[in-house]
Formats: structure tokens, sequence, C-alpha cells
């Protein structure tokens, strides 16, 4: 069974700042993709960065990036220079991707809101 | 190319009534997958479609719920028998393909139980 726990429930930081929020996944499996989506407000999930447990470069989708420890499980997101508008709920999530091919459904962790300060 | 789209986007029920809820994927994706998102949580997955074949509703309730993607048309997520713990925002997502890393949501529908 997956797991996945985001400790921080909130979180307030100052505009311009870099911020790291957590997130450590359980499972058994080699093969398993992470995935960070944000929610704001509206309600809509947008995705923002992914990486594969394979890939030996931690993923960068412009002011984010994934800093993936894999012997820790550990898969954080950092926002560099933050902005008002990334104040929203941020969500990690994971995906066991079997050897065929397949996959099915995510795992969320329960989230963290995230408040940028002027 | 349209995104993931989920109609209502706000539905309320009385109890005991049915719900309907309807997803279009992207152009092109015949992989559909639907969560349930209740208040103050993350989203958990119930249940992961292909054109005319359920793949797994490992998350799905045993009762009063049920899914579908036909050949032709929507995915349709059906609740018969509404309770009010059936509240939550009902989230659909799309791939193209069994591989893909990607899943694109679409913005949810709001389902109230009164």
């Amino acid at each position: 069974a997956q797991k996945i726990t985001q400790t921080q429930p909130g979180m307030f930081v100052q505009e311009k700042e870099a911020v790291t929020l957590d997130c450590t996944y359980d499972t058994s499996d080699q093969s398993y993709g992470l995935f960070w989506y944000k929610q704001p407000s509206s309600g809509e999930m947008i995705f923002l960065i992914y990486q594969g447990s394979y890939d030996e470069q931690n993923a960068t989708e412009g002011r984010y990036s994934l800093n993936f420890q894999k012997a820790r499980k550990s898969a954080n997101l950092v926002i560099s220079a933050s902005q008002l508008g990334d104040s929203a709920m941020y969500f990690c999530a994971m995906r066991e991707l079997y050897s065929g091919g397949g996959a099915d459904g995510l795992t969320f962790g329960k989230g963290t809101h995230l408040i940028i300060q002027p | 190319n349209a995104g993931v789209m989920q109609n209502p986007r706000h539905l309320v029920r009385r109890r005991g009534q049915e719900a309907r809820l309807r997803c279009s994927p992207m152009k092109g994706h015949s992989h559909v997958y639907w969560y349930r998102q209740l208040p103050e949580e993350g989203l958990k997955f119930m249940v992961y479609l292909q054109k005319e074949n359920i793949i797994d509703e490992s998350g799905m309730p045993k009762e009063r719920f049920s899914a579908e993607f036909p050949k032709e048309g929507p995915s349709i997520l059906r609740i018969q028998q509404v309770v009010r713990g059936d509240s939550a925002a009902y989230f659909c997502a799309s791939s193209p393909r069994l591989e893909a890393n990607e899943q694109f949501f679409g913005p949810g529908t709001r389902l109230t139980v009164l």
C-alpha cells in the first residue's frame, strides 16, 4: 500500500522568500512516480511537477523544483522567489508504475496550506 | 484544445436522490480517473476506467456508487440514494495512455446533500 505524508498543515511565508513544502512517501515498489499539485481557492487542481523513481536528476519546472531523496523517501517541493499568487493548497501525490506499463490512480497527501504574505 | 470538462460544477441533492456527475476527458484521452475530496482532505482515488471498461474500482464504495465510460459520450459517476456524507468535491482526471506520467484534472463537481 502507498502512503503520502505531508507534515505541514499550514505555512506563512514572506513574499520573495523561498519555500520548501515537505513530503514523505511509503511504498514497497521500485517503480513509481511522484507529483505535486496546486489547488487555489477556486478549487481546480493544477499540475506542477513530476519525478520518476528512476530519474537521476531532480525535476525542475520554472520556479518549482523537486528535492528527491530516494533513500529517505522524501520528495519536497521547493518554490523559489515566492509570489502572492502562490497562496494555495499544495498536494503531494504518488503512483506506482507496474512493470507492464500499467498504472492506477494517484495517492494524495492531506496537503499544505501555503499563505504568502506581502 | 479544451481541457477536461466536468458538469455540473455544483450539484445540490436531497437525501435519497440520485446524483449524476459527468466528465469529458481531453481530446484523444481514453483513460479516466475519478477522485473524491472531502472537506479539508486530500483527494482519494475512486475508480479508473478506459473506454467501456472498469480497470480499477478499488476506491469505490461497495454500495450506491457506480461509474461508466461508454464508447461514445462522457464518463458518468452515479451515486444513488445520496446521504449527507456524500457531500464532497468530485474530480475527474484523464490521461492519453497507460504509461503517461501526468493526469489532467477537470474543475470538479461540488456535491452538496441537504
